[in-house]
């Protein structure tokens, strides 16, 4: 499979701790994005990569939120000291800016973050 | 503020039955504009997109939309619809001049249920 993955599927921690997602994007793909989606609601942006620069991060929710993307391939998004309100599905998107595939993303499964 | 709104938020419908959603968006400017699948316990897939030139544009499994600039929207259509469109569809705006990175702004979704 050659499209975007994510790990886990499913987290399910306690209020407090901290949790890491990962994102692996497809191959050639230079752009990564992070979205959130909560239950009724569309996909919300939180931040942005392109190669291994984050260029905007302005949406990120707080300052418990932060993401990297030290090579330029994969990408994580941590959330430290989780609260209950933040249970969402978390999605990772990647897009390539050549050719004529500029600006489609193409989006990996989401992980389900549930914070008991 | 640019934003993004489909006009409903559940939709049932029969079998053979026509299917169009509505997409509005406010913004002045020039935009890229998608509608994203996504199927029950399936990731968001790209049904179809414009950029620019024919405002109808043909997507994947019989879908189209139309592109009216000067009512600011992007409907989604299908003429005779079958119990596997059963899904949630999303409208998706890239604003460019502001995201021409590709920071996309989601409608909250429709919910479609085809019923045999």
């Amino acid at each position: 499979d050659t499209g975007v993955s994510q790990d886990p599927r499913h987290k399910i921690t306690k209020r407090g701790q901290n949790v890491t997602f990962r994102c692996d994007p497809i191959s050639e793909h230079n752009r990564l994005y992070w979205y959130r989606q909560t239950l009724g609601q569309g996909p919300e942006f939180l931040t942005y990569f392109q190669n291994e620069a984050q260029l905007e991060k302005s949406r990120l929710l707080s300052d418990r939120f932060s993401a990297e993307r030290p090579k330029g391939s994969f990408s994580t998004l941590e959330i430290q000291r989780t609260e209950q309100g933040d249970s969402a599905m978390y999605l990772c998107a990647s897009s390539s800016t050549s050719g004529s595939y500029d600006n489609e993303q193409f989006f990996g499964p989401g992980t389900r973050l549930t914070v008991l | 503020a640019q934003s993004v709104s489909q006009h409903n938020h559940h939709v049932i419908l029969s079998e053979a039955a026509s299917l169009e959603l509505g997409c509005n968006y406010s913004y002045g400017g020039t935009v890229n504009l998608f509608w994203y699948v996504q199927y029950p316990g399936q990731h968001l897939q790209l049904l179809l997109k414009y950029f620019s030139g024919d405002p109808l544009v043909k997507g994947i499994k019989g879908f189209e939309a139309e592109f009216i600039k000067s009512k600011f929207s992007f409907n989604l259509r299908k003429p005779s619809v079958q119990w596997s469109d059963t899904a949630e569809y999303f409208c998706a705006v890239i604003f460019l001049s502001t995201d021409s990175w590709g920071k996309f702004q989601f409608g909250a979704g429709t919910q479609v249920v085809v019923t045999p």
